[in-house]
């Protein structure tokens, strides 16, 4: 099983709440990714990280923040959540090997 | 264009059925891939890596084709549990990135 955890599970907010969604790992990866995936449809990579300080934004335009000070902890941040932020979002982690360990999700409904 | 490119599906097979799918890449380089299998609402797992020799695991066979750049997933005797949607990922991308997979349905 992979140690890779995402907080919270389900999230229901109203507009223009400030969210983190929290995701640690336990493996010592250097790289982690963020996904945004609505149902039914394929994950778009939003944010990645190569290690501590380093954060980039992925394919996918996303006003979601990202901070990585520890290697095992990656949170993104929503400074105003709005209805078209609801989605899931996915954390995963990698080591030199190359497979993608990924967290249960974080499911997000924005009223 | 995307890294790779899989047929949506549904594949829908009775149980007991083989049934194969493939995914093709446009990077030839691409030496290594993963197959992840994603279940409806769930984060995706990995379901094997596939090199250059192939890789068998139990009733899942994986194949590279290097000559025509795409790699299959071969499902022997398929049961209700394996329907899913399937993901095929370059390795060692240094950005991993996802198709919408393949979707499995296996009825009775």
């Amino acid at each position: 099983e992979a140690d890779i955890y995402q907080t919270p599970r389900y999230l229901v907010i109203g507009t223009g709440k400030k969210i983190t969604l929290e995701c640690s790992q336990t493996m010592g990866h250097d790289k982690m990714y963020w996904y945004q995936q609505d149902p039914g449809m394929e994950l778009h990579l939003i944010h990645y990280s190569y290690g501590v300080n380093s954060t980039e934004k992925g394919d996918l335009s996303s006003e979601s923040t990202v901070s990585r000070i520890r290697t095992e902890h990656f949170p993104l941040t929503l400074e105003s959540a709005r209805p078209s932020h609801t989605s899931q979002y996915l954390c995963a982690s990698t080591p030199n090997t190359g497979e993608l360990f990924f967290g249960e999700g974080s499911r997000l409904t924005v009223l | 264009r995307k890294e790779v490119e899989q047929d949506p599906g549904p594949f829908n097979v009775p149980e007991g059925a083989t049934v194969a799918f493939n995914c093709t890449y446009s990077n030839s380089a691409s030496q290594s891939f993963f197959w992840y299998r994603q279940d409806c609402r769930k984060e995706p797992k990995l379901l094997m890596s596939v090199y250059s020799s192939g890789n068998e695991d139990g009733r899942f066979t994986a194949q590279l084709n290097r000559a025509s750049q795409y790699i299959s997933l071969l499902i022997r005797d398929s049961k209700l549990s394996d329907s899913a949607t399937y993901l095929c990922v370059p390795g060692r991308s240094y950005i991993p990135t996802f198709g919408r997979g393949t979707s499995l349905i296996v009825h009775p």
